[in-house]
């Protein structure tokens, strides 16, 4: 029974270059969810990814940030030109779908922990 | 529109005390509600769910909460704390936009249990 799976668990990286951060959702579950947790911060909603409908992409910060999720698996988190700001752990999630047939829950990976220098 | 609240930012016990970690929300309709824990470098683990079914919630280690409608709280309390029990908890609520079911979390409440 493995678990939501992300990698890197570690990102270094200089200002200005490009990064891709992945996950493995858990098997079976149809919604995948990035999250960017800021030191000090809760969980902020980035992308949300339900079956083979569009994503929801209202939480992205801006047009810096970009994510696709391939076979309706997995997904990569892509963050282009990266500044310091976007210094952060990035979380993925998954769950059995939309709202009609689960509570709410969420399974998350360990998470990627991205430095920008 | 959804929030929650948690109420203390850093919650210090000794160990074998209780422990209460407050949170309020504010929902315009019967919300599902979850505390997380998150240990250092680890993933969120869930603790407990509510989803409107009986209102006093058992989770894992020994953790329980109350949903109180009266109150809009959902306080997540442990009769005696341990040493393990250090950790981030976050209070977060779930509830339905557009297609998807979306998670607010709390700002969390780090819990040092003192030896």
């Amino acid at each position: 029974g493995a678990g939501v799976s992300q990698s890197p668990s570690n990102k270094v990286t200089e200002k200005g270059k490009d990064v891709e951060l992945r996950c493995d959702p858990i098997s079976g579950h149809t919604a995948l969810y990035w999250y960017r947790q800021s030191l000090g911060q809760g969980l902020e909603f980035l992308i949300y990814f339900q079956g083979n409908s569009a994503p929801d992409k209202s939480g992205l910060p801006s047009d810096r940030f970009s994510a696709e999720r391939t076979g309706g698996s997995v997904s990569t988190l892509t963050i282009q030109r990266t500044q310091q700001e976007d210094s952060a752990v990035y979380l993925c999630a998954s769950s059995w779908g939309g709202p009609g047939g689960s509570s709410g829950e969420q399974f998350f990976g360990p998470g990627t922990r991205l430095t920008v220098l | 529109a959804q929030s929650v609240t948690q109420l203390d930012s850093h919650v210090s016990v000794s160990e074998g005390t209780p422990v209460l970690l407050r949170c309020n929300y504010s929902s315009s309709y019967s919300p599902s509600l979850f505390w997380y824990v998150q240990h250092p470098n680890k993933g969120l683990q869930l603790l407990l769910k509510y989803t409107s079914a009986a209102t006093l919630v058992k989770g894992i280690n020994g953790f329980e909460a109350e949903f109180k409608k009266s109150e809009t709280s959902f306080h997540l309390t442990k009769p005696s704390a341990h040493m393990s029990d250090a950790a981030e908890y976050f209070c977060v609520v779930s509830y339905i936009s557009g297609s998807a079911r979306q998670l607010t979390f709390g700002s969390g409440t780090q819990l040092t249990v003192l030896p």
